[in-house]
């Protein structure tokens, strides 16, 4: 069965510092793998989007990860700002037909 | 603002009940994807519709349906409604068929609430 595990559950830091969040998958085929931010309340929005062959890409202060061969993704946030207070998704396409797996996300809250 | 619709956003309903939500891509979009958001369950897939035909399926139930229509836009039908079935549903909205590197843009959502 397709799994997507983000770790950790939540997470609280100040402004300003660093955070890297997990992604593991065991979704097969892979076909890419997505961040999305998603605010309280609404929609979810693209961050980044990898194919295998990508080891990393970078939105601004965004910066994620992907190992295809452990099957690990990470999101590294840059000098956090109070509006990164959001649920960050790790979703994976694989190559069939049944569409994206979401993980659950990550709760992530930045404090002044 | 997406430029996805969604109508309504907010929906009250009674166990039993069925309900239908709608939604409207973004001008030049083709695909909609449907999506289901609890609590305990993070966002679910339901269904992806590509230029009016079925284009992937996920975890939909029996009792939920969807079309999308010639103009694009799309409903989702949910019948025999559970209280389980109280949650957010997203529409999202793509250029292709969502296959290639693609972004999804995501609707602002109904909530629905059984009771």
């Amino acid at each position: 069965k397709n799994q997507v595990e983000q770790s950790p559950q939540s997470l609280i830091i100040l402004e300003g510092k660093n955070c890297t969040l997990q992604c593991n998958y065991t979704v097969s085929p892979f076909s890419n793998l997505r961040w999305y931010k998603q605010d309280t309340g609404r929609g979810p929005v693209s961050l980044t989007i990898m194919t295998f062959s990508e080891n990393t890409k970078s939105n601004g202060r965004y910066t994620a990860t992907l190992d295809a061969d452990t099957k690990q993704s990470s999101l590294h946030i840059t000098a956090s700002q109070l509006s990164d207070s959001a649920s960050y998704i790790c979703v994976v396409r694989g190559g069939g037909a049944d569409g994206l797996t979401f993980g659950k996300g990550t709760h992530l809250i930045i404090q002044p | 603002d997406s430029g996805v619709t969604q109508t309504p956003k907010h929906l009250i309903t009674a166990t039993g009940q069925r309900v239908t939500l709608r939604c409207s891509p973004r001008s030049g979009d083709l695909s909609v994807y449907w999506y289901q958001q609890s609590l305990d369950q993070g966002l679910q897939f339901l269904i992806q519709y590509y230029n009016g035909e079925e284009r992937a399926k996920g975890n939909i139930l029996e009792r939920f349906s969807a079309q999308q229509f010639p103009d694009l836009h799309s409903e989702l039908n949910l019948s025999s409604l559970e209280l389980g079935d109280s949650a957010l549903y997203f529409c999202a909205s793509s250029v292709g068929a969502g296959i290639v590197l693609e972004t999804q843009y995501f609707g602002p959502g109904t909530r629905l609430l059984v009771l």
